[in-house]
């Protein structure tokens, strides 16, 4: 099974901050992964795919980068709307989804 | 524009079973595969199961194959997940999710809302 690690847990930032989260995988899984938000008490939505392809309708402040097995998700010029919980997913080998880096407003 | 509607879920003791089901719209529903994903309370997300457009073709997490079943049928435009055996460990938010092709293999888009089994004595 292919685990993937997301960090950092939590990340605590201001309004307008640009903020990087990762994701590594534990072998080479291309370009195969995507990122999902997850709002509280929402359902998950797809922000990027094949590692940086924004999803339709999300805005361009989301941005995804990386490949084999080093991957990134920056937000830029954080607004309140994007508090939430952000997990990456790999559709390489079967499907996995790291644990979830929680943005939060300080 | 696509939409998952979950329901079906409930209290159910160990041991027991109970039968989710995802009414679809907005997209032709036998043209792409299907996914159950789970995500305990406090949890991260866990994919369960996959069927293909046909449902001829069908995948399982180690953590419930032989107990649970997926199934769909295109003329209702309906998903199901067949729980038996339900364990404490099975407690969660169940998501259903549509794929990109006709056979599992890519990312999910869209979600339900979800539906909450609870698995407790």
């Amino acid at each position: 099974e292919i685990v993937m690690t997301q960090s950092p847990a939590t990340l605590s930032v201001s309004p307008g901050d640009t903020v990087t989260l990762s994701c590594r995988a534990s072998q080479s899984i291309t370009s195969n992964l995507a990122w999902y938000q997850q709002r509280p008490g929402q359902a998950p939505r797809l922000l990027i795919y094949d590692a940086s392809t924004r999803a339709t309708g999300i805005p361009a402040r989301f941005s995804g980068s990386g490949s084999g097995t080093e991957f990134t998700l920056t937000v830029s010029s954080l607004q309140s709307e994007d508090v939430a919980v952000y997990y990456c997913q790999q559709y390489d080998s079967w499907w996995t989804f790291g644990q979830g880096t929680k943005v939060e407003i300080k | 524009e696509a939409h998952l509607e979950e329901s079906g879920g409930d209290l159910v003791q160990p041991g027991g079973s109970l039968r989710l089901s995802c009414a679809a719209s907005g997209f032709t529903f036998s043209n792409y595969a299907m996914t159950w994903v789970r995500q305990a309370p406090g949890k991260g997300l866990e994919w369960v199961a996959s069927i293909s457009g046909s449902a001829y073709t069908t995948f399982y997490a180690d953590s419930v194959k032989g107990r649970f079943t997926i199934s769909r049928d295109n003329s209702k435009d309906t998903l199901y997940l067949e729980m038996s055996s339900l364990r404490v460990e099975d407690t969660a938010l169940y998501f259903c999710a549509k794929d990109q092709h006709d056979i599992p293999s890519e990312y999910f888009d869209p979600w339900g809302q979800g539906t909450v089994v609870t698995v407790s004595s």
